[in-house]
């Protein structure tokens, strides 16, 4: 069976600082993978998206950078974190290249700015 | 563009009223529905799916039908329980992209 793994689970870090956000993906091959923001009170916002190695679209202009140096594996970065990055951090799968695919997503990562 | 509207909350029941979270949505292509839910401090789950027009998706008592007239994709429950508190997302992915669109989510609490 397929398994998401997101780590940390929490996070706080000063204004400033770099992040660095992991997400793995188990028990499936050529996933597509994506990060999603949830500010507190609100909705989820996609961040990025990647449909290979190497390959990131971007949603939303911000600080945040993603990678993706292997198949199954999700990076979201900062190289100094604002107060606004503060929020809940979800990182997500579906199956690639078929229609009415379910995303399926890891536990999430609380980030707080100080 | 594709998009998706649902209902704002907080929504607050007591244990064994009815629910209904309205959704409608908005997509260019043959959309699939699909309802998260997210209990607290945690990520989202699948609730429920629908692919089609009137399929229904059902899961731990909540159902949805898929309305194509009306473009809505409304979650119902006929008796709430306290451990149904939680945040539900209604979303929906289109066949022309990998993309999913997901509503601002709506707020449930049940009390006993």
């Amino acid at each position: 069976s397929q398994t998401i793994h997101q780590w940390p689970a929490t996070l706080v870090q000063p204004v400033g600082s770099p992040l660095s956000l992991e997400c793995t993906v188990e028990g499936t091959s050529n996933p597509n993978l994506y990060w999603y923001r949830q500010a507190a009170g609100r909705g989820l916002q996609l961040l990025f998206y990647s449909v290979g190695i190497g390959q990131i679209s971007s949603e939303v202009p911000q600080n945040l950078s993603a990678s993706r140096p292997q198949d199954r594996q999700f990076i979201l970065s900062s190289k100094k974190l604002l107060l606004s990055d503060s929020g809940f951090y979800l990182c997500a799968w579906s199956p690639r290249a078929g229609q009415w695919e379910t995303q399926y997503f890891g536990p999430g990562t609380r980030l707080l700015v100080l | 563009g594709d998009s998706v509207t649902q209902m704002e909350g907080p929504v607050t029941l007591s244990e064994e009223a009815f629910l209904t979270i309205n959704c409608t949505y908005t997509a260019t292509g043959y959309p699939s529905l699909f309802w998260y839910v997210q209990y607290p401090g945690e990520g989202l789950q699948l609730l429920l799916k629908a692919t089609k027009a009137d399929d229904k998706g059902s899961n731990k008592g909540f159902e949805a039908t898929y309305r194509k007239e009306t473009t809505s994709f409304h979650l119902e429950k006929g008796s709430v329980q306290v451990s149904d508190s939680a945040v539900y997302f209604c979303a929906l992915s289109v066949n022309t992209g990998n993309q999913f669109y997901f509503g601002t989510g709506t707020s449930l609490t049940v009390i006993p």
